[in-house]
């Protein structure tokens, strides 16, 4: 069955380590994003990708860092992690902008504290 | 600027009541509309979408009403059950996008 890991489900860094989140997919997208959430601001667009080997800034990329080494994997890498980045990320993959649906299919999540 | 806005930011309806969530959007180029359900401690699903072609797009008791004119859409949710409860955001995405903008979404409570 076709789906988005993420790893780790639950992660607690301490300010100024680097912390490294990962994404898998077996969809085939193309597209991949990560998205924070947090309580009142729904779901934000931090980076995203066309396919193997670019990453795109989004909405709020300060203090992020992305890496598409194929097509599967995707990872978001904090390099000094703040207590700020404390939050629940999503990451999805999807097809849009070729000629299908926007539909995403979203990861379980990572619960990321920063103590 | 958030252009994907959504109303009310919660709301308690008792089961078998219709609930209706409402959405508007600023970006003309929008052309797709999903919206996904999030229960608590899950991450968001699809649950039904339309595009302006259509005002109108039914799956069971699930409906969005499109109104392209006025930039407004809703989904309504008939004969309400206490599973349906769950956070509801709309969403929009351009023609030929790569991305979708999501509102801050709807926390839908149903009421045994």
């Amino acid at each position: 069955e076709a789906a988005v890991t993420q790893s780790p489900r639950n992660k607690v860094a301490v300010t100024g380590g680097k912390v490294t989140l990962s994404c898998n997919q077996t969809n085939n997208h193309n597209n991949m994003y990560w998205y924070r959430q947090d309580t009142g601001h729904g779901l934000r667009l931090i980076h995203y990708s066309y396919g193997a080997g670019s990453t795109e800034k989004g909405d709020i990329p300060d203090g992020y860092k992305a890496s598409r080494p194929s097509q599967e994997n995707f990872s978001l890498i904090l390099e000094l992690a703040t207590p700020s980045q404390t939050s629940v990320y999503f990451c999805a993959s999807g097809d849009a902008g070729t000629g299908k649906d926007s539909d995403y299919t979203f990861g379980s999540g990572t619960r990321l504290l920063v103590i | 600027q958030q252009q994907v806005r959504q109303s009310p930011q919660s709301l308690t309806v008792w089961e078998g009541e219709t609930a209706i969530l409402n959405c508007s959007y600023e970006d003309s180029t929008f052309d797709y509309f999903p919206w996904y359900w999030q229960f608590p401690r899950e991450s968001p699903a699809l649950l039904i979408a339309i595009r302006p072609v259509s005002n109108k797009k039914e799956d069971g008791r699930f409906t969005i009403f499109f109104n392209k004119r006025e930039k407004k859409l809703s989904l309504h949710i008939t004969d309400s059950q206490p599973g349906d409860s769950a956070t509801y955001f709309c969403a929009a995405s351009p023609a030929g996008g790569y991305k979708v903008v999501f509102g801050s979404g709807t926390r839908l409570l149903v009421s045994p």
